[in-house]
């Protein structure tokens, strides 16, 4: 079961870049890297996920080391809307089906 | 708005009653999810339905009963419940089990609170 290691918070200057890392150094070769969010009192939002290649979509990027060992989400310009605990998840448990989340990064962005 | 709705949003319960979780999602979806998050733990996953029929129900007290009737609906049925089931149950959607490439997408969950 691959696991993931994550700094516990993180701070960030609203505008700015936030960039978030992830240890994955027992990933699989056929397991992808996801990453979820979890603002207060709701549930986790889907951010977006990737295999070897990086990944970009309207919310973030997803940068994957050549040895896939690590990753990195990126918020291009971060809001206050994003402060939140950010999940680094490497899918999946034997059946294919949890997520497994573990304890995330806490980003707080302020003004 | 995630296309997975959750109702009710809160629930106070006694121990003895009996109450039911809603879940609906409206994404096509055709395997949905039960999860539990309990406060400073991660989320556990409780019980797996793919094309109505339930895959895994992973060691849950069977005073937690879900019924998934179609592809778009499932429920969570509770009955003599223990304060520690206490917690935030959130359900989640994905077009289908068995693919690790497919993201689930959750609803904001049920706070279930029992006395």
């Amino acid at each position: 079961d691959a696991k993931t290691t994550q700094p516990t918070s993180m701070d960030c200057a609203e505008g700015r870049a936030a960039n978030l890392p992830c240890n994955h150094s027992t990933i699989s070769g056929n397991e992808y890297v996801y990453w979820y969010r979890q603002i207060h009192s709701q549930g986790p939002q889907y951010i977006i996920h990737g295999l070897k290649n990086n990944e970009t979509n309207e919310m973030a990027s997803l940068i994957i080391t050549e040895d896939r060992k690590s990753s990195t989400l990126i918020l291009p310009h971060a809001t206050l809307r994003d402060t939140a605990v950010y999940y680094c998840i490497v899918r999946v448990d034997q059946a294919g089906t949890a997520l497994i989340f573990g304890k995330g990064t806490t980003l707080s962005v302020s003004s | 708005e995630t296309g997975v709705t959750q109702t009710p949003r809160h629930l106070v319960m006694g121990m003895t009653n009996k109450k039911s979780l809603k879940c609906e999602q409206h994404l096509g979806h055709n395997a949905m999810y039960w999860y539990k998050q309990s406060a400073k733990k991660p989320l556990e996953l409780m019980f797996v339905y793919n094309f109505k029929e339930q895959t895994e129900n992973n060691s849950v007290p069977s005073r937690f009963s879900p019924e998934c009737p179609n592809s778009s609906h499932l429920f969570l049925h509770l009955h003599t419940l223990q304060p520690e089931d206490s917690a935030l149950y959130l359900c989640a959607s994905s077009p289908q089990t068995g693919y690790s490439n497919q993201p689930q997408h959750f609803g904001d969950g049920t706070r279930l609170s029992i006395l």
